[in-house]
């Protein structure tokens, strides 16, 4: 079956970095979200993309969709420690055959104060 | 909105138990999904369901699982028996029709451990 690419696996960074992660498909898709997963809680949709090429921003968060619809990106700006947590990647094709969203295995992320 | 609400947050049982884990789905919504976590395999789909209906159980580990959705607002998760490998945190999530457009709706997990 289809499977997500998330990189890195974890992130061991600083407070006031910024932060980049991302995710690769070896199929398109035509939805991209990224979840946020806080230590103990269930993921928490962040943003999601339904163009390729688009960017789109929440607070310090920027996604974007790949162009060529098989990779998606994640930046944070100047990280705070409550962006601790695991970060997931999913991808869907509204409309198409594949009924599910697909996650990748997540990129945790660490913020030293 | 309550949000998805999974009950017990913690379990802790004796290998060869029977565990049932359960979900109530967000108002209105028709799809509610059953997944695994753990460190090695990440985020797994067990089974889901539409309109109360299984569509695809084909994660389901092995037949000591089974999940049922006897009605729109209530769904389970059963383990039986139980084994130590089963430990890990099992999420619910529901979503309306446009859930591959706006994602899934999870709750808070309930973590199992099998000793």
């Amino acid at each position: 079956g289809q499977q997500l690419n998330q990189s890195p696996q974890s992130m061991f960074i600083q407070e006031g970095e910024d932060v980049s992660m991302n995710c690769t498909s070896s199929s398109i898709f035509n939805t991209w979200l990224w979840y946020k997963q806080d230590p103990g809680e269930g993921p928490v949709l962040l943003i999601a993309l339904y163009k390729a090429g688009e960017l789109t921003s929440n607070g310090r968060l920027t996604a974007q969709f790949g162009i060529t619809r098989k990779d998606s990106f994640l930046n944070i700006s100047a990280s705070i420690p409550s962006d601790v947590g695991i970060y997931f990647c999913a991808g869907a094709n509204y409309g198409g055959s594949q009924g599910n969203l697909i996650f990748g295995k997540g990129t945790k992320l660490s913020v030293k104060p | 909105d309550a949000g998805v609400i999974q009950s017990p947050r913690h379990e802790v049982t004796e290998m060869g138990q029977e565990v049932t884990l359960r979900c109530k789905p967000i108002s209105g919504h028709n799809s509610l999904f059953w997944y695994r976590q753990t460190m090695m395999r990440g985020l797994e789909l067990l089974i889901y369901f539409n309109n109360n209906v299984p569509i695809d159980d084909s994660g389901m580990p092995e037949d000591r699982f089974s999940a049922k959705m006897p009605n729109a607002s209530f769904s389970t998760l059963k383990i039986q028996p139980s084994e130590p490998r089963d430990s890990a945190v099992y999420f619910c999530a529901s979503t309306g029709t446009g859930g591959l457009l706006y994602g899934y709706t999870f709750g808070s997990g309930t973590r199992l451990t099998v000793v």
